[in-house]
């Protein structure tokens, strides 16, 4: 199957600071990534889809200022929680799309921990 | 709106009993019905796609089925290493849609 490689596994930032999570399909070329947020056992919630060369479409009620969603190449989206808050302590776990097919492919998830 | 109700919510088997897992789904124009197994602390590994009613995948232990409503994902002879939460998901017109998943424990 497919890899999708996610850096860094785990982050601790302090409350006001920024933080960018890197994530990249390894052996195919993604026109299409997703961002998704997962809580403690809770399933996961989409949070935006990101397009190669255009700007990002965000789920309802996710603050597209706070989440800053790049996808500058075929192979690597990133996703920066700008000044964040203890709240925005989750699991963010990015995905790409087979571009021949309908699935998707996970990444191995990001711990973000807010103090 | 596209729905996914998995059941049953935890599932504790003994080593060796199988036993089934249940996607039921509601979907405008399905494309293709997902299953994923997640561990603990890690991201979705992709188990099957069934894209037609009267589908079948194997995979080891597991089979997955798909009728126009829902899906079953059969676990036969299971081991403790089975053990992790297996999550549904159906890809409509718009967004994949997840089922809130069924958390299976095999004993051993």
């Amino acid at each position: 199957g497919a890899v999708v490689s996610q850096h860094p596994s785990w982050v601790i930032c302090k409350s006001g600071t920024s933080v960018k999570i890197e994530c990249r399909s390894l052996d195919f070329q993604a026109t299409t990534m997703f961002w998704y947020r997962q809580f403690p056992k809770q399933s996961l919630m989409l949070m935006a889809t990101s397009n190669e060369g255009s700007k990002a479409t965000y789920e309802q009620g996710v603050e597209k200022d706070k989440f800053l969603i790049n996808h500058a190449s075929l192979t690597l989206s990133t996703l920066t929680v700008t000044s964040a808050h203890p709240e925005d302590s989750s699991f963010y776990i990015c995905s790409a799309r087979d571009p021949a097919a309908y699935e998707q492919y996970f990444g191995p998830g990001t711990r973000l921990t807010v103090t | 709106e596209d729905q996914v109700t998995q059941s049953p919510e935890a599932l504790r088997l003994q080593e060796g009993e199988s036993s089934s897992l249940n996607c039921s789904y509601t979907v405008s124009g399905l494309r293709g019905l997902f299953w994923y197994r997640q561990d603990p602390g890690k991201g979705p590994e992709f188990l099957f796609t069934l894209y037609s009613a009267g589908e079948e995948k194997e995979k080891e232990r597991l089979k997955a089925t798909l009728t126009k409503k829902e899906s079953f994902l059969h676990i036969t002879a299971p081991k403790p290493e089975d053990s992790a939460t297996y999550l549904c998901a159906v890809k409509g017109a718009q967004k994949l849609v997840f089922g809130q998943g069924t958390r299976l424990t095999i004993n051993p």
